[in-house]
């Protein structure tokens, strides 16, 4: 089945405490992308790839990073998640040339 | 940056009745996707319209666009209790992001 992963689905961690989110996909997608959903805000990118070692910085990159080593996966890792990481993220990737995007079932983190 | 704003945010009808929600963005765009989501799951693809489009169909969905007045809208017909969700508009300006709307809240009364 095409689909898009990630690990853990729920996490709730302390401030300073480096954590990573796993994404991977099974279609051989070359774009991915890391995007955070808050109430009244919508959705908003944080970081994509647009194949491996390609990354760029989205709408709001400030506070994380991320590595594209391998085509299926994309983590998304927080080094010194703040109260103002809590949130729901969502990854998703799409072919190149190709416009619609496949998310993941999301992760909801919350920094205590 | 926020492109996409919807309206209304929250949109209550009965089942049977038709849901029309509309999306304002700032910038010329590519594309305008439509996006599903249930409660607290990840986006699904319902239906892209290009910017030479000006309505396409899919199913009990239609969408318009009218780039002058730089607006989308979305309608369901004949809603069902399963389209209770939220609604999302995206626009794609060939910037390689895509960038969402803040979403109508659709709840469907059986």
């Amino acid at each position: 089945e095409a689909q898009v992963t990630q690990n853990p689905r729920y996490l709730i961690t302390v401030t300073g405490k480096k954590l990573t989110v796993t994404c991977s996909q099974n279609m051989n997608h070359e774009y991915m992308s890391w995007y955070r959903q808050d109430p009244g805000l919508g959705l908003r990118q944080i970081y994509y790839s647009m194949n491996v070692e390609v990354t760029d910085k989205g709408d709001v990159p400030e506070g994380y990073k991320v590595s594209r080593k391998e085509k299926r996966n994309f983590p998304l890792i927080l080094e010194s998640p703040s109260p103002n990481q809590t949130s729901l993220y969502f990854c998703a990737s799409r072919r190149q040339g190709a416009y619609e995007q496949y998310f993941g079932p999301g992760t909801r983190l919350t920094v205590t | 940056s926020q492109q996409g704003e919807e309206d209304p945010q929250a949109l209550s009808i009965q089942e049977g009745e038709n849901a029309t929600m509309n999306c304002s963005y700032k910038t010329s765009i590519n594309n305008l996707q439509w996006y599903r989501q249930n409660s607290g799951r990840g986006l699904v693809h319902l239906i892209l319209i290009r910017s030479n489009e000006r309505e396409k169909h899919s199913g009990r969905l239609r969408v318009t666009l009218d780039t002058s007045k730089k607006s989308s809208s979305l309608l369901i017909t004949a809603s069902r209790a399963a389209d209770t969700a939220s609604y999302f508009c995206a626009t794609d300006n060939n910037t390689d992001k895509l960038i969402f709307g803040t979403g109508t809240r659709l709840q469907v009364f059986p």
